[in-house]
């Protein structure tokens, strides 16, 4: 069974302290993994697509990194805009269907 | 905006009651997905449409239901409900199956509250 482990749970940062969120996955023959940035009451909002280990994908202050057992999400000096929930998620082959099996998510506070 | 669209945002019912949930895909989307959001869950995979067809089935009760219209809109039934049903329920579609189609786009989702 798939499974996706983000750590840590909760986040509190400082405006432009930077760091970095992980997300562990056990998945036979993973098909991509993904990033979402969710605002409370809010759908999940697309970041980025990982396919391969090694891989490597960057938007403003956020940069995504994939290796065979884990992805991290590096966050580069923190405003308080990007306080939100980041979610992961796998995708492996299935005989039919494009389903994501989410992470419990990183809850991200940044601080003025 | 990720284009996909979902009524109603906000619903309250009573235990026992049915209710129906719509999304509108992105448009050329052919895919749908439906997804449940609760505290203690997370994100939960329920059901996939493609084109009008199931293609794949999680978690989802047998008192739910779904289907996708010749318009590629889509219908979430919940019926019988429960005081555990009381969740986010989000809808999500992607152009299509192959690698260009896998990214998911969510709507901003039905909250339902069962009283």
């Amino acid at each position: 069974e798939d499974q996706v482990t983000q750590s840590p749970e909760a986040l509190r940062l400082q405006e432009g302290e930077s760091s970095s969120l992980n997300c562990s996955y056990t998945v036979s023959g993973l098909r991509g993994l993904f990033w979402y940035r969710q605002d409370p009451g809010k759908g999940p909002e697309f970041l980025f697509t990982l396919y391969s280990a090694g891989e490597e994908k960057e938007k403003e202050r956020l940069k995504a990194t994939l290796t065979k057992k884990e992805s991290f999400l590096h966050i580069t000096a923190p405003k308080p805009e990007d306080s939100a929930t980041y979610l992961c998620a796998v995708r492996r082959p299935d005989n039919a269907g494009n389903m994501l099996t989410f992470g419990g998510g990183t809850r991200l506070m940044v601080k003025p | 905006d990720s284009g996909v669209t979902q009524t109603p945002k906000h619903l309250i019912t009573a235990t026992g009651q049915r209710v129906t949930l719509r999304c509108s895909p992105r448009s050329g989307d052919l895919s749908v997905y439906w997804y449940q959001q609760s505290l203690d869950q997370g994100l939960q995979f329920l059901i996939q449409y493609y084109n009008g067809e199931e293609r794949a089935k999680g978690n989802i009760l047998e008192r739910f239901s779904a289907q996708q219209f010749p318009d590629l809109h889509s219908e979430l039934n919940l019926s019988s409900l429960e005081l555990g049903d009381s969740a986010l329920y989000f809808c999500a579609s992607s152009p299509g199956q192959g690698k260009a189609g896998n990214t998911i786009y969510f709507g901003e989702g039905s909250w339902l509250t069962v009283v």
